[in-house]
């Protein structure tokens, strides 16, 4: 079964600390992977997706098909990096649907 | 481009009756996509549509819960015997193209109260 899960509800570090959001799937064949953010008061957004390889707002996150995961992570935290991150998944290219993961709240303390 | 537009923001519904949610995609974006979030859950996908075409329904409920896209306006899903069950936020996305490598633009949500 396509799975996502994120098994943190709540991760809270002090600005400056690195960040890890976890992220871990299943799924039997080749999966896109993507990283969805939605910051207070604001509609959920893409933040960064496998297969660009790209650093967005400093977050990176590599694909580990070993380890069926793909960790979002930033080496210092900022206090506006404040927000509600989703690990989302795409099965296939024939229709696009994201399966998303429970979520992880990002609290960074000033 | 104002982006995807959802209305109503917020809809409550007594036990019975039907809700209509409506999705304006971004200009240019004939792919929508409709997911649900129930409390403490992350969003799950409910139904693709293209116009006029229902692509992959396999989120949807097999009762009570319809929705379409027609050649003109917005997409409407639609519920009907609203239970209290339906509580959720339903999210509609619009993409310009099929497929995961694609972006999905998210709208606001709709926020369905039951009582």
């Amino acid at each position: 079964a396509q799975r996502v899960t994120q098994p943190e509800k709540l991760l809270s570090v002090f600005k400056g600390a690195p960040v890890e959001l976890k992220c871990n799937y299943s799924y039997s064949g080749s999966p896109e992977l993507f990283w969805y953010v939605q910051y207070s008061r604001q509609r959920l957004q893409l933040l960064l997706r496998h297969i660009s390889r790209e650093s967005i707002k400093g977050f990176t996150a590599d694909l580990n098909k070993g380890e069926t995961s793909f960790h979002l992570k930033k080496p210092f935290a900022q206090e506006e990096d404040s927000a509600m991150y989703y690990c989302a998944l795409s099965g296939g290219s024939n229709t696009g649907k994201l399966i998303f993961g429970q979520g992880t709240t990002l609290q960074v303390k000033p | 481009n104002a982006g995807v537009m959802q209305n109503p923001r917020h809809l409550v519904r007594r036990r019975g009756q039907e809700a209509r949610l409506r999705c304006s995609p971004m200009k240019g974006h004939s792919h929508v996509y409709w997911y649900r979030q129930l409390p403490e859950e992350g969003l799950k996908f409910m139904v693709y549509l293209q116009k006029e075409n229902i692509i992959d329904e396999s989120g949807m409920p097999k009762e009570r819960f319809s929705a379409e896209f027609p050649k003109e306006g917005p997409s409407i899903l639609r519920i009907q015997q609203v239970v209290r069950g339906d509580s959720a936020a339903y999210f509609c996305a619009s993409s310009g193209r099929t497929g995961g490598s694609y972006e999905q633009y998210f709208g606001p949500g709709t926020r369905l109260t039951v009582t």
